[in-house]
């Protein structure tokens, strides 16, 4: 079974500096997706970066990147120039890639508690 | 303009009562989700439906019943609710099995 991992429970980080969130997961298969989610306080989730795992290039999204390690099975999320409003709770998410119906099913690490310091 | 939208926002009820959440989306997708985060907020699948049609049930108590009476509502009723079922549930929607998950802004259950 798929596993996700995510070993930062809290993490903090000043104003305008960068921080990087861990991710490791654990799967058999050679092709799926990795998201990062992130849930500010109003509890919406919001989909921040999404990487597919046969493409080589790391993801980026603005301030947010992505350093996918396929090999090492890691997908750690880095945001730079950081802002009062990133502070959320941050998840991590895996998603099989093929067809039937359980590939569809998100499959989340327990979250990283961000706090940004001004 | 709410795309994926749940009624109620916040519930909060009795040991042993029966309760529903509603949830619909205006985004024209076929494939519904029911997340379940607990107080540690951990996050995990309930149920989906496609085209109105269960296609995961995850190992959820048979008090849990979905109901998708058409590719834009899928409605969670609760029967008997048990302290352990107090959590935040949030419904999702994609636009066939393989795309991008629109998630709601989340029901907060209480049971006391």
């Amino acid at each position: 079974a798929q596993t996700v991992t995510q070993s930062q429970p809290e993490m903090s980080v000043q104003e305008a500096e960068t921080v990087t969130l861990s991710c490791t997961y654990d799967t058999s298969e050679s092709d799926y997706y990795l998201f990062w989610y992130k849930q500010p306080p109003s509890r919406q989730m919001i989909l921040v970066i999404r990487q597919e795992a046969y493409k080589q290039q790391n993801a980026t999204e603005n301030r947010f990147s992505v350093n996918f390690q396929k090999a090492a099975k890691s997908f750690s999320l880095k945001i730079s120039d950081s802002q009062l409003g990133d502070a959320a709770m941050y998840f991590c998410a895996y998603r099989r890639k093929g067809y039937g119906g359980a590939t569809n099913k998100l499959i989340f690490g327990t979250g990283t508690l961000l706090a940004v310091q001004p | 303009d709410t795309a994926v939208s749940q009624t109620p926002k916040y519930l909060v009820t009795q040991m042993g009562n029966d309760k529903s959440i509603k949830c619909e989306q205006n985004l024209g997708h076929d494939t519904m989700y029911w997340y379940k985060q607990d107080s540690k907020k951990f996050l995990k699948i309930m149920f989906s439906y496609n085209n109105k049609e269960l296609i995961i049930n995850e190992t959820v108590p048979n008090r849990f019943s979905p109901k998708s009476p058409d590719k834009a509502h899928l409605n969670l009723h609760i029967n008997s609710l048990e302290l352990g079922d107090s959590a935040v549930y949030f419904c999702a929607s994609s636009q066939g099995l393989y795309n991008e998950q629109f998630f709601g802004p989340g029901t907060r259950l209480t049971v006391l």
